[in-house]
């Protein structure tokens, strides 16, 4: 199975902070790769699919960046609404597997 | 607008089964392929199961394969996880999740979830 990592396992920013959580695959997974926002409670929401390309009706402040082994994601201005935990998937070979998430939340 | 509801969760003792259901609407059902995700309290994602738009592909997760049984039926607009000889670990909130019209496995919408607890 394709073994995903991501870091900071948790983070703590302030409002308008640039914040970036990476991902990394433990083999090549080309740009199969996508990003989920999870808040507490609910269930997660897809956010950037293929590595880099923003789902519709999510805010242009997220962004997704990479391709086969290293991917980042970033929210240029962090918002209170941000608080989430969010969690990067491969799609690139059965079985699909998330990362562990990077809890966000407000300093 | 794409709405998907799970049902059927609860509690049920090691060893017995239990069969979730996720009622689709505002999508053609029988047009997008359909995945069960679960997870554990206080952990992370795992995708357990998919099933094509057809039927006719089924994928499992290692954990689950040989116990659990994906299907559905596009006349009722409803997808299925039949979940047998559960084991504690299958404790999770299990999550119903379409797949985007391209690839089947891009996760674009989900349900709200359903628990199960295994437990005697």
């Amino acid at each position: 199975d394709i073994q995903m990592t991501q870091s900071p396992s948790s983070l703590s920013a302030s409002v308008g902070d640039r914040v970036t959580i990476t991902c990394q695959a433990s083999q090549d997974i080309d740009n199969y790769l996508n990003w989920y926002q999870q808040k507490p409670g609910k269930a997660p929401k897809l956010l950037i699919y293929d590595a880099s390309n923003l789902e519709t009706g999510v805010p242009s402040r997220f962004s997704g960046s990479g391709s086969g082994t290293d991917f980042t994601f970033t929210i240029s201005s962090l918002q209170p609404e941000d608080v989430a935990t969010y969690y990067c998937q491969q799609y690139d070979t059965l079985p699909f597997t998330f990362g562990p998430g990077t809890k966000v939340d407000i300093k | 607008q794409v709405q998907l509801v799970e049902s059927g969760g609860g509690v049920v003792q090691p060893g017995r089964s239990l069969r979730l259901s996720c009622a689709a609407s505002g999508f053609t059902f029988s047009s997008y392929g359909i995945h069960w995700v679960r997870q554990a309290p206080g952990k992370g994602l795992e995708w357990v199961a998919f099933i094509s738009y057809d039927g006719d592909n089924k994928y499992y997760a290692d954990s689950v394969k040989g116990r659990f049984t994906i299907s559905r039926d596009n006349s009722k607009n409803t997808l299925y996880l039949q979940m047998n000889s559960l084991r504690a670990e299958d404790t999770a909130v299990y999550y119903c999740a379409k797949g985007d019209i391209l690839t089947g496995y891009r996760f674009d919408y989900w349900g709200q979830g359903t628990l199960v607890t295994v437990s005697s």
